[in-house]
Order: structure tokens, then sequence, then C-alpha cells
């Protein structure tokens, strides 16, 4: 059963605390992505990686940390640098080339920082 | 002005209505198109696909860009209780990395 997964679904921390969130695809994809959804507020993308052990920066990826060491793998750390933590984290995947904008989400993990 | 405005709603239509949904965006270099279907607490489905100009169908649901006028549309026959739900525009440049930008959803509600 084909899909990515993402865990855990709800986190609670306390501020100044680091969290790892997990991402994992078996849909054979080589790009991922991190994205960051608030209340009335569309998706933005925190950081993308279009193969292993490479990554980019996205719009917002202050207080962000990633890396790429698996293609099956993506997760994102979120640092006590991160101002504004608590939000729904979704993590989607795709294939390169031409139909790289096809991109497929996981079910999120909501983070909510104390 | 944001790059992809989408009016937020709510929308709330009797079921078997016709229901148009729409984007507009201000960067003329964007080519690819898709609308993405958000249930509460939980990741969006990608729903549609679209390439520069012209209309796309699939089963209930239409896709619409307007490159002219840089306006996006999804339009859904017979609207189902199911398909109450946030919807999602997205829109990317040809040749950027495959980073999509997103309007801020429109939230549907089908009445039965």
């Amino acid at each position: 059963d084909g899909g990515i997964t993402q865990s855990p679904k709800y986190l609670f921390r306390k501020e100044g605390q680091n969290v790892t969130l997990s991402c994992e695809q078996n849909l054979n994809h080589d790009a991922m992505y991190w994205y960051r959804q608030d209340p009335g507020q569309g998706l933005r993308l925190i950081y993308y990686s279009q193969i292993v052990n490479d990554f980019q920066k996205g719009d917002i990826a202050e207080g962000y940390s990633v890396s790429r060491e698996k293609k099956e793998s993506f997760p994102l750390t979120v640092t006590s640098a991160q101002k504004n933590p608590t939000a729904f984290y979704l993590c989607a995947s795709s294939v390169t080339g031409t139909a790289k904008y096809e991109q497929y989400f996981g079910p999120g993990t909501r983070l909510t920082v104390t | 002005q944001k790059e992809v405005e989408q009016d937020p709603g709510p929308l709330s239509v009797p079921e078997g209505a016709i229901v148009s949904l729409n984007c507009t965006y201000s960067n003329s270099a964007f080519q690819y198109f898709m609308w993405y279907r958000q249930y509460s607490r939980k990741g969006p489905e990608l729903l549609m696909y679209t390439y520069s100009s012209g209309n796309k169908e699939d089963g209930r649901f239409t896709a619409q860009v307007d490159k002219s006028s840089k306006y996006i549309s999804l339009f859904i026959r017979d609207s189902q209780p199911s398909d109450s739900a946030t919807y999602l525009c997205a829109s990317a440049r040809g040749g950027s990395q495959g980073n999509l930008i997103f309007g801020k959803g429109t939230k549907l509600s089908v009445k039965p």
C-alpha cells in the first residue's frame, strides 16, 4: 500500500525544546517537501529536496532543519529558534521532471508548543 | 499582492448544486495549476492538475484555467455532502524546483 506516512499525528513540546517530525514515503519519489499550514493561511514551503543528500530552503526555513540521508525519509527538526512553531506540518513527495508539480501529501503532524 | 488569491468562504450549497470555486494569480510565469481537497485535520489530496490554459474534466470535477485573465476555476457538478471540505488552489512556475504557491483555501459545505 503506497503512500506517505507522518508521525506522530499530534506532538506536544515545551518551549525551548527541539523536536523532530518524521516523514517516510514508499512511492519511490525522488523529491520531498515540507510545508507548514496555519489557520486561515495557505501552505508555505519550509524545505525541499530533489535528491538524496541535497536540500534547499523554501520560503520560511528559519528555525528549521532537515536531512535527506535516504530516498524514503525526510525528517524535519523544529528548533528552539523557530519563533512560532505551533502549526500543522505537512510532508509531500513527487517525481522529478515535469511531473514534479503533482505533489502527494501525508496526513500531517499537528505540533503544539507551550 | 499575494501571488495566489482565493476567497476563503465559507461557501454553503444544497446537495446537487453546481459549485464554482475560483482563484486568481498574479505571476504570468505560472504554467502549472493544481486543485487540492483537504478534509478537516487531514493532509491535502490532489484532485486536478493542469498545464497552461484550457479545461480538464475528471468525473464530477472540471478544472479551468484562463491565462489571459489569470483565473483558475474548479467546478463540482451534482455536489454531495462528502464534498464538504476546504479546497486549495496552487500554482507553479515552469522551470522552478517544484515549490507550489498555494491559495488560502475555500471552505465548502454541501448541505443534505
